[in-house]
């Protein structure tokens, strides 16, 4: 099993409302990442969490806010957000092994604030 | 830092022909991890084929397969027999060996398969 679940799929919200992202992988991978894209764009890495701990944040603004209840869950909270942070939001995870490092990547959440 | 670039961004094949697509990248670093991901209109960010710097031997997937060539710093992707379903944006990647597991993407190809 190969498989990174998000949901949902597609995500409309105003600007003052709060909705959360879920990811879910059951490869048994210690490391979880949220990414978000713009159109014809790469990814761009916004959290990592290792060993269920947020090891790396890439200054993401705070109404972003990760959450990683157990090694298998990943949340992404979202309150206030402008309409510029409409985007695809990919969840990924990865194994921390040596000769281990490649990421899978889940369908994403295609996010539009309005 | 490491820094990934595709100057293709976009290319053309037909149907069961064959394509390269060309990335180079920079780094100090002598411990790394090259990967090309595939990304559909679907959506979803699909691992295609990954090469680990310490192996000169060239990584291949069925009908791809790469060109390393670690001097240069260079690691394209060749497609063979190309399909309908190739049909892609197709992203060249970097990943250090050392303890942080952040993916350097360039910024893709969009390759198109005509019938």
């Amino acid at each position: 099993d190969t498989e990174v679940t998000q949901t949902p799929k597609h995500l409309v919200m105003g600007m003052t409302n709060k909705k959360s992202l879920k990811c879910e992988q059951h490869m048994g991978h210690r490391a979880m990442y949220w990414y978000k894209q713009k159109a014809k764009k790469p990814p761009e890495l916004m959290f990592v969490y290792s060993y269920e701990k947020l090891s790396i944040n890439e200054s993401v603004p705070s109404r972003f806010s990760p959450e990683c209840p157990n090694s298998s869950l990943l949340n992404l909270h979202l309150h206030a957000l402008q309409p510029e942070d409409s985007a695809l939001y990919l969840c990924a995870s990865s194994q921390l092994m040596a000769g281990r490092t490649e990421a899978f990547f889940g369908q994403g959440t295609r996010l539009t604030v309005v | 830092a490491q820094t990934v670039t595709q100057s293709q961004p976009e290319m053309s094949v037909q149907e069961a022909e064959t394509v390269t697509l060309s990335c180079t990248y920079d780094t100090s670093e002598s411990n790394y991890y090259l990967f090309w991901y595939k990304q559909p209109p679907s959506r979803q960010m699909i691992l295609v084929i990954r090469q680990e710097a310490y192996k000169q031997q060239n990584a291949t997937e069925n009908r791809f397969s790469v060109n390393f060539q670690k001097a240069a710093k260079s690691f394209s992707l060749k497609i063979s027999d190309s399909q309908l379903g190739d049909t892609a944006m197709y992203f060249c990647a970097f990943v250090s060996g050392g303890s942080n597991y952040k993916l350097t993407f360039g910024k893709g190809t969009l390759l198109t398969v005509n019938p």
